[in-house]
């Protein structure tokens, strides 16, 4: 089965960075990227980025560019997505999801909190 | 401009027929890009609705349906249950921006 296991809850001081961890499990890495999808209280959803499976690509939203990178470690088990120079505006939840091509976001994460506050 | 629009809401009573329109434009669903759609109920992650336009994953039942033509598209949902009731997002690539963009999402209440 299906999983994607993502890191607690943070909280960060305005100007920190932040570092969510995201372990799937029940299938091949990689046959599927991982997206980065965030959600502000209340808010729509907003891509973030993502990374191929197989060859570790990425690619980011104009709106995160410069503040975002994401990332796997070597034995490609473990994604990363670090956001740096958090604001306030950047308190939300963050969600990692897999996707095969084109293709929807079939298994999503539970979403990680992170709170930016002095 | 690279957005997906949706409207904020939309209602209807147990039984019947409502549809949630995703409007786009010629760098995203107009150039071919298909469209998915997620519902997200209060407190939990998105789950895929519709993908690649009209597809439905196994286990979503066949009371939700999605369509597209030109730069739009729309999800329908036939026989209204109360559990329906939650926020549906569109989603589509877009390769002026060449990343994803959601909709706005619609929150559908169920009278």
């Amino acid at each position: 089965q299906v999983h994607l296991v993502q890191s607690g809850a943070e909280v960060k001081k305005p100007g920190a960075s932040v570092k969510v961890s995201c372990m799937p499990s029940g299938y091949s890495l990689s046959d599927y990227s991982m997206h980065w999808v965030r959600q502000v209280p209340g808010q729509k959803l907003e891509w973030m980025g993502w990374i191929h499976g197989g060859n570790g690509d990425t690619k980011y939203s104009r709106n995160f560019q410069g503040r975002v990178i994401i990332t796997r470690d070597t034995s490609a088990t473990i994604t990363y997505m670090e956001l740096s120079s958090l604001r306030s505006e950047d308190t939300a939840l963050y969600y990692c999801a897999r996707a095969r091509g084109f293709s929807g976001y079939d298994y999503w994460g539970r979403g990680t909190l992170v709170t930016v506050s002095s | 401009q690279s957005v997906l629009t949706q409207p904020p809401s939309v209602s209807g009573a147990p039984g019947q027929r409502v549809t949630i329109s995703c409007t786009g434009s010629s760098s995203n669903i107009g150039a071919g890009y298909d469209v998915h759609w997620y519902q997200q109920l209060p407190g939990t992650a998105p789950k895929l609705l519709i993908y690649g336009n009209t597809d439905r994953p196994s286990g979503v039942p066949d009371r939700f349906s999605g369509s597209k033509s030109g730069t739009s598209a729309s999800l329908a949902i036939t026989g209204l249950q109360a559990e329906d009731e939650a926020d549906y997002y569109c989603q589509s690539y877009d390769n002026r921006l060449s990343g994803w963009l959601f909709g706005g999402g619609t929150t559908l209440t169920v009278l």
